[in-house]
């Protein structure tokens, strides 16, 4: 079955890390583009970071704190969180951007994990 | 960082017609932003539905239909149904850096 599982969510305290980890089975994460998406409670949905094969990008919000790498032998994303800030509580969700085995893409945001939980608080 | 705009809600009757807009704070929205859309209910993941400006998934309602217009992307709505209600989102790309409009909470009532 194709899907996303993360993990590594909870409850920290300001300024400290944590690292989430985005489970891929059904397809290599090697060939895809895979981004972290995150929602604050009660608001809208905020793009985090992105990995793909010709590096990494990130949102102002996470430039310099945040980390997004993969391990190819086990098809897993993380995203390495740094310099917490109460700000950063949201639910994070891994999403496939898209999916590129060959010179042709496809997907396009079409599997969405489940999300983990990440509250910042003292 | 661009600022992508949506309106913040709308409402649309039972098998009425509804367009919702997303504007970039750089200038026109054109199809190198590569427009998605989103439609996201309540404790669920988000779904897309759009993405590319127009292109649907295998599981897009036929009713649903992206396109520019007025230097906005636009997702159109055709004879909504009760199950449409929700939240919805555009992404637009900004030379890789993907930023979401912050959502229209559409009402079918």
């Amino acid at each position: 079955e194709v899907q996303l599982v993360e993990s590594g969510g909870g409850l920290v305290q300001p300024g400290t890390s944590l690292r989430l980890a985005c489970a891929a089975s059904g397809f290599t994460v090697s060939r895809s583009y895979m981004a972290w998406v995150r929602q604050a409670p009660g608001k809208g949905l905020e793009w985090v970071s992105l990995i793909y094969s010709g590096g990494s990008l990130y949102a102002e919000s996470a430039k310099g704190r945040f980390t997004i790498s993969r391990d190819d032998s086990t098809d897993t994303v993380y995203l390495q969180m740094n310099s917490l800030r109460v700000d950063d509580t949201a639910v994070y969700y891994c999403a496939r951007d898209r999916y590129c085995p060959t010179s042709r893409c496809s997907g396009y945001f079409d599997l969405w994990g489940q999300g983990t939980l990440v509250t910042v608080s003292s | 960082q661009a600022v992508v705009t949506q309106e913040p809600s709308l409402t649309v009757s039972p098998g009425g017609t509804v367009t919702l807009t997303c504007d970039s704070s750089t200038g026109a929205v054109t199809s190198g932003h590569y427009p998605y859309w989103f439609q996201q209910k309540p404790g669920q993941a988000p779904r897309t539905l759009i993405y590319d400006t127009s292109n649907k998934h295998s599981w897009t309602p036929a009713r649903f239909s992206g396109s520019l217009a007025g230097g906005k992307a636009a997702l159109t709505l055709s004879g909504a149904q009760p199950e449409d209600e929700a939240d919805y989102y555009c992404l637009l790309s900004y030379s890789g850096v993907r930023v979401f409009g912050g959502g229209t909470r559409l009402a079918v009532l």
